[in-house]
C-alpha cells in the first residue's frame, strides 16, 4: 500500500527566508509525486509534479521540490517566501504499476509567513 | 480552458438525506475522481470514472455512489446522510495518458445537521 508523511503539522518563516515543506513517501515501484496548496475554502491548486527525469522540479508560484529516491523524499521549497504563501500545503503520491489514478495525500502541513 | 466545476457550492442537509452533487471535468479530460476531505481523517479517495465506468473505489460504504455520462461530467450521491458525512467534497479531472496531473475543483461543502 502507498502512504504519504508530512512530519511538521506547521511551518512559520519570514518573509524573505527560504522555506522548506517536508514529505517522505512509501510505495512498492518509481512514484508519481505531486505538492497541492490549498487556500481556505478553495479546492486544491496543483502547484508540481514528478514523474520522472530530473530529480530536481521546478513548479508554479516559485515553487521546486526536489525527488530523492534514496531517502524516499520529496521536499518542498522556495528560496525566498512570500506572505501570500501562507497555505495548506498537501503532498500526494500515486503508484503508477497499480493503474489506479487515485492519489494518496499526506495530512497536510499548514506554512505561516511572517512579514 | 474553463477549470473543474462543482456544484452546487455548499449544501446544508439533515441526517436521514440523500445528496447529490456534481462535477464538470474539464473539457477534453475523460477522468473524474472524487475525495472526501474532513479535518479528522484528511483527503481520501472515494471513486474514480472514466468513460461512464467506475474504474476504482476507496473503502467507503455502499451509502456513497457515483456516476459519469457520456459528456464525462459526474455526479456522486450519498444516501442516508450521517453526520459524519460533513465534509468538503472535491472533484478531480485528468487527461487521457495516466501521468498526466489531477485538476481539482473548488469542492462542495456539505454539512449534515
Amino acid at each position: 500500500a502507498q502512504s504519504v508523511a508530512q512530519p511538521e503539522d506547521q511551518v512559520n518563516v519570514a518573509e524573505g527566508n527560504p522555506l522548506t515543506v517536508k514529505c517522505t513517501y512509501s510505495v512498492s515501484g518509481n512514484p508519481y509525486l505531486f505538492w497541492y496548496v490549498q487556500y481556505p475554502n478553495r479546492g486544491l491548486q496543483f502547484l508540481l509534479k514528478y514523474i520522472t527525469g530530473d530529480n530536481l522540479v521546478k513548479g508554479s508560484y516559485g515553487f521546486e521540490a526536489e525527488f530523492n529516491k534514496s531517502q524516499t523524499s520529496f521536499h518542498l521549497k522556495k528560496p525566498s517566501a512570500l506572505v501570500s504563501d501562507s497555505a495548506l500545503y498537501f503532498c500526494a503520491v500515486r503508484d503508477p504499476n497499480t493503474g489506479r489514478r487515485a492519489l494518496t495525500f499526506g495530512s497536510g502541513t499548514r506554512l505561516q509567513v511572517q512579514p | 480552458k474553463a477549470g473543474v466545476t462543482q456544484t452546487p457550492r455548499y449544501l446544508i442537509k439533515t441526517r436521514g438525506q440523500q445528496v447529490t452533487l456534481s462535477c464538470s471535468p474539464i473539457s477534453g479530460h475523460r477522468s473524474v475522481s472524487w475525495y472526501q476531505q474532513t479535518p479528522g481523517q484528511g483527503l481520501q479517495f472515494l471513486f474514480e470514472y472514466f468513460s461512464e465506468t467506475q474504474r476504482n473505489k476507496g473503502n467507503f460504504p455502499g451509502r456513497f455512489s457515483g456516476r459519469q455520462f457520456s459528456n464525462s461530467r459526474s455526479e456522486m450521491n450519498v444516501s442516508t446522510l450521517e453526520l459524519g458525512d460533513s465534509a468538503l467534497y472535491l472533484c478531480a479531472s485528468t487527461g487521457q495518458t495516466g501521468r498526466e496531473t489531477q485538476y481539482f475543483g473548488p469542492g462542495t461543502r456539505l454539512l449534515v445537521l
